[in-house]
């Protein structure tokens, strides 16, 4: 149980173009998602926090109308990356985090990330 | 601020034991995880500690100090398939997961 699933897991852009990148939660209802970006060989660093029917807290230093966010519903999340650039070259992991009895409190449960390269 | 601390790298030899510590600064606190991430991969839950004390999960065990702001996890008879980044967060007042950099676990036969 608690499955995330991401799509693409492996995207290549041009410089300029747009970007989706879609989170789902497939087994249960995620009260809240998450979007993390990692460069290699360091932590994941959160972006933003969304909830469904509301829009995205973003973290400080972070974009919110470069890195567009939409939760449209309870297993859904998009992130889509605006006008790309070579520095948005990243990888992009979603999570997802829902509550119930036997569940471990605030565990987020991560998708298998995406590799963005824009050339 | 809020801060995690945490080894950058550490080596092991297979079969044997080894601990990765972790310290932690957060406004509030309301538990402690670990979790492993393989490279390139997305990480994957291994413990959570809300009390003070050992939590024994396998092979894997996970140890809290609150009064310390401190945390171990403990990886007994190492395989190599233990060779991953180990990432220690924090939940603070807020439920907000603050992250460690992760510790690089090498394995060497």
């Amino acid at each position: 149980g608690a499955v995330v699933s991401q799509h693409p897991s492996r995207v290549i852009c041009k410089s300029g173009t747009s970007v989706k990148i879609e989170c789902r939660s497939l087994d249960f209802q995620a009260t809240t998602m998450f979007w993390y970006r990692q460069f290699p060989k360091q932590s994941l660093m959160l972006m933003a926090t969304s909830n469904e029917g509301s829009k995205a807290t973003y973290e400080q230093g972070v974009e919110k109308d470069k890195f567009l966010i939409n939760h449209a519903s309870l297993t859904l999340s998009t992130l889509t990356v605006t006008s790309a650039h070579p520095e948005d070259s990243s990888f992009y992991i979603c999570s997802a985090r829902t509550e119930g009895p036997g569940l471990t409190p605030y565990e987020q449960y991560f998708g298998p990330g995406t590799r963005l390269t824009v050339t | 601020g809020q801060n995690i601390d945490q080894p950058t790298e550490m080596t092991a030899t297979e079969g044997a034991i080894v601990q990765i510590n972790c310290t932690y600064q957060t406004s509030g606190f309301n538990g402690l995880f670990w979790y492993q991430q393989h490279a390139g991969e997305a990480p994957t839950f291994l413990s959570y500690n809300v009390l003070d004390g050992l939590e024994e999960k396998g092979r894997f065990s996970s140890f809290l100090s609150r009064s310390k702001g401190y945390s171990y996890l403990l990886l007994k008879e190492l395989q190599m398939k233990d060779s991953a980044s180990y990432l220690c967060a924090a939940l603070d007042s807020n439920y907000q997961l603050i992250w460690g950099a992760g510790t690089k676990l090498i394995i060497k036969p």
